[in-house]
């Protein structure tokens, strides 16, 4: 029980550029989504948090509106990098929490990005 | 400010030895740790966990134990086997908030 899917795994894209990453609980009803960033042989940094159906809330330094996060309904949330650029290039993650046990968060697989 | 620190970037354990992971941290308000397992490109998998009003929570192999007045964790695991290696991270969190994690542990089990 208690997992978590994104999707894709991996992009490549052109700078300019827009990508989703869509993160999704498939076995439970996640009232907190979470998405991370984690940069090479760094810790994951959380850049926000939602709550299905409320605005997001982001981390300090963490631009809103270049990272659009949608947590549409209790098993969807979605992360948007607008305008993308090649420091944006990293590894996204985000977890989900409200499983069997509601503090534990449980983390999808990641999404690698690369903006060429 | 890191409030969860793990002051060993790396660690070498002979298979069927301990691994014995530190997490240390400073913000008081923390009520629930936990151990997360880490493979490169891969999200973090939950191990274990621990509340506050706990000391030790053993499940399997893994152990966590914590000591408050130290504002201490530990994972150990018995005995190390070399699917273990990966990098752990602690993270701590309260409220069912957010979690703050540290900065991890190479873990690395050599035969």
């Amino acid at each position: 029980g208690a997992v978590v899917s994104q999707h894709p795994s991996w992009v490549i894209c052109k700078s300019g550029t827009s990508v989703k990453i869509e993160c999704r609980s498939l076995d439970f009803q996640a009232t907190t989504m979470f998405w991370y960033r984690q940069f090479p042989k760094q810790s994951l940094m959380l850049m926000a948090t939602s709550n299905e159906g409320s605005k997001a809330t982001y981390e300090q330094g963490v631009e809103k509106d270049k990272f659009l996060i949608n947590h549409a309904s209790l098993t969807l949330s979605t992360l948007t990098v607008t305008s993308a650029h090649p420091e944006d290039s990293s590894f996204y993650i985000c977890s989900a929490s409200g499983g069997i046990v509601e503090e534990t968060q449980y983390f999808g697989p990641g999404t690698r990005l690369l903006v060429l | 400010d890191q409030q969860v620190k793990q002051n060993s970037p790396s660690l070498s354990v002979q298979e069927g030895r301990i691994s014995i992971l530190n997490c240390d941290y400073t913000n008081s308000m923390f009520d629930y740790f936990l151990w997360y397992k880490k493979y490169p490109a891969e999200g973090p998998t939950f191990l274990i966990s621990i509340s506050s009003i706990k000391d030790k929570n053993e499940d399997g192999r893994f152990t966590v134990f914590l000591n408050k007045s130290a504002k201490h964790l530990s994972l150990h695991i018995v005995p190390s086997q070399p699917g273990d290696s990966a990098v752990y991270f602690c993270a701590a969190g309260y409220n069912t908030d957010k979690l703050i994690f540290g900065t991890g542990t190479r873990l690395q089990v050599f035969p």
